[in-house]
């Protein structure tokens, strides 16, 4: 059964960079099969693709967050991670990771999420 | 990117069907059989229920089905249950090789 797993800060001062990993377990992040995303949701609001890598390191970002995102994958590890720079207020969210593979354009196994608060 | 237009909410009782939309253009939802639906229960991670339009993963329950016409894709759920109720986002695949998501259908059983 693969599971994903996020970690890292949940408070973000503004200006600053969020960063973020997604452990994956159950199942190898390196098969050619899948992409891996982030994606995140506002407290009381909708959910918003963040962006995706695939494991030859190829990347997809949502065009509003491209010139402030970065998602890296670490094979070695059975990693993938997320920086956002420049955080506001606006950043505050629960952040999922998810996979989806290749062939079917959609988020089959999800994280628990994580709540990240940018606040001074 | 826009976001895929759902109603906010729709309602029905026990045992009723009701049916959600979602909206995008001929770039996302009517260009592409990658249309996904999701069930978010509060406080929990969404829950994929159908992918590539009209599949159901396995364990979904078959009383949640998919289609689509032009640019708008539908949920049908039937058999409404108490546990149906719900949050549900659709999601397309778009011609930027991006996705997005649908607006949210907050599902009342009344």
């Amino acid at each position: 059964q693969v599971q994903l797993q996020e970690s890292g800060p949940g408070l973000v001062k503004p200006s600053q960079t969020l960063s973020l990993t997604c452990t994956v377990s159950g199942g190898s992040i390196s098969s050619g099969s899948y992409y891996w995303s982030w994606i995140r949701q506002p407290a009381g609001k909708g959910l918003e693709w963040i962006g995706r890598i695939y494991t030859s390191g190829s990347t997809n970002y949502n065009p509003s967050l491209k010139s402030r995102v970065t998602i890296s994958v670490d094979t070695s590890k059975n990693q993938f991670s997320l920086k956002l720079s420049s955080v506001t207020a606006a950043d505050t969210a629960v952040y999922y990771c998810a996979r989806e593979p290749r062939l079917k354009r959609a988020f089959d196994y999800w994280g628990q999420g994580t709540l990240v608060t940018v606040s001074s | 990117q826009s976001a895929l237009t759902q109603p906010a909410s729709v309602s029905g009782s026990p045992g009723q069907s009701i049916t959600i939309s979602c909206t995008g253009t001929s770039s996302d939802v009517g260009g592409y059989n990658y249309v996904s639906w999701y069930q978010q229960h509060p406080g929990k991670a969404p829950k994929l229920m159908i992918y590539d339009v009209s599949n159901r993963p396995s364990g979904v329950s078959n009383r949640f089905s998919g289609s689509k016409s032009g640019n708008t894709a539908s949920l049908t759920i039937s058999g409404l249950q108490a546990e149906d109720e719900a949050d549900y986002y659709c999601s397309s695949y778009t011609s930027s090789s991006t996705l997005g998501f649908g607006t949210g259908t907050k599902v009342t059983v009344l």
